[in-house]
């Protein structure tokens, strides 16, 4: 069965520090990944997406994600946190239906990520 | 780009209540609208998906004459919550999509309902 795995249900960071968010899946095929950000009483916004190609890639407010096939990892990175960043993150897998199509999406349990001063 | 409204943002009302929560796409066409459930500090659970014009597709367990939903065009899904009672209570999201390619999904800022 198809799954996401966010082994870090929150995490504290100093402002300024380098940040990694944890994600693993579980899927028989080449998934759509996505991190999406929410903050607290809002909806869901995306930072970044993985469909083909390079493996690295890079999305919004300066994060980006490492797609890691052998390891079934989808880790999102960020150099430098910034107080606003303070929020709940989700990492989420698109399952495919057909060629280059996407169906519905499962999301990973989150990580809230907390921003020391 | 790419925005999605949501209405009400908050609602509160009485048990036994029938409650219609707006979902619509502002700048594009949604071929698909995702409608999705979540309880204090977890993730989103996926209730149904709706194309345009056809019937919504119910996850399991999520029970479609409590929670009914309409697609009746590109830009506007409703989720309608009948006899609503407390254990209904929670926050409740909804996404589009535009069209039936990888584009990714993109929500609204939620509807917080609370059943009295």
């Amino acid at each position: 069965a198809q799954s996401v795995t966010q082994p870090d249900i929150h995490i504290t960071v100093s402002e300024g520090a380098s940040l990694e968010l944890r994600c693993n899946y579980s899927y028989g095929a080449t998934p759509y990944l996505f991190w999406y950000v929410q903050s607290p009483g809002q909806g869901l916004q995306l930072l970044l997406k993985y469909f083909s190609g390079d493996t690295l890639v890079q999305g919004i407010k300066g994060f980006e994600a490492e797609f890691k096939r052998s390891q079934s990892s989808f880790n999102l990175r960020k150099p430098s946190v910034h107080w606003s960043d303070a929020a709940e993150y989700f990492c989420a897998v698109g399952l495919r239906t057909g060629y280059s199509s996407a169906s519905k999406i499962i999301f990973g349990s989150g990580t809230r990520l907390s921003i020391r001063p | 780009g790419a925005v999605v409204s949501q209405h009400p943002s908050w609602v509160i009302c009485k048990s036994g209540t029938s409650v219609k929560i707006e979902c619509r796409s502002l700048d594009f066409q949604a071929t698909t609208m995702f409608w999705y459930r979540q309880f204090p500090k977890q993730s989103l659970m996926l209730m149904a998906t709706s194309n345009e014009g056809s019937k919504a597709t119910y996850e399991q367990g999520v029970e479609k004459d409590k929670f009914l939903i309409n697609h009746a065009s590109l830009t506007l899904s409703t989720l309608t919550v009948t006899s609503a009672h407390p254990e209904d209570s929670s926050f409740y999201i909804c996404s589009a999509r535009e069209g039936i390619s990888n584009q990714p999904q993109h929500f609204g800022d939620g509807t917080r309902l609370s059943i009295l």
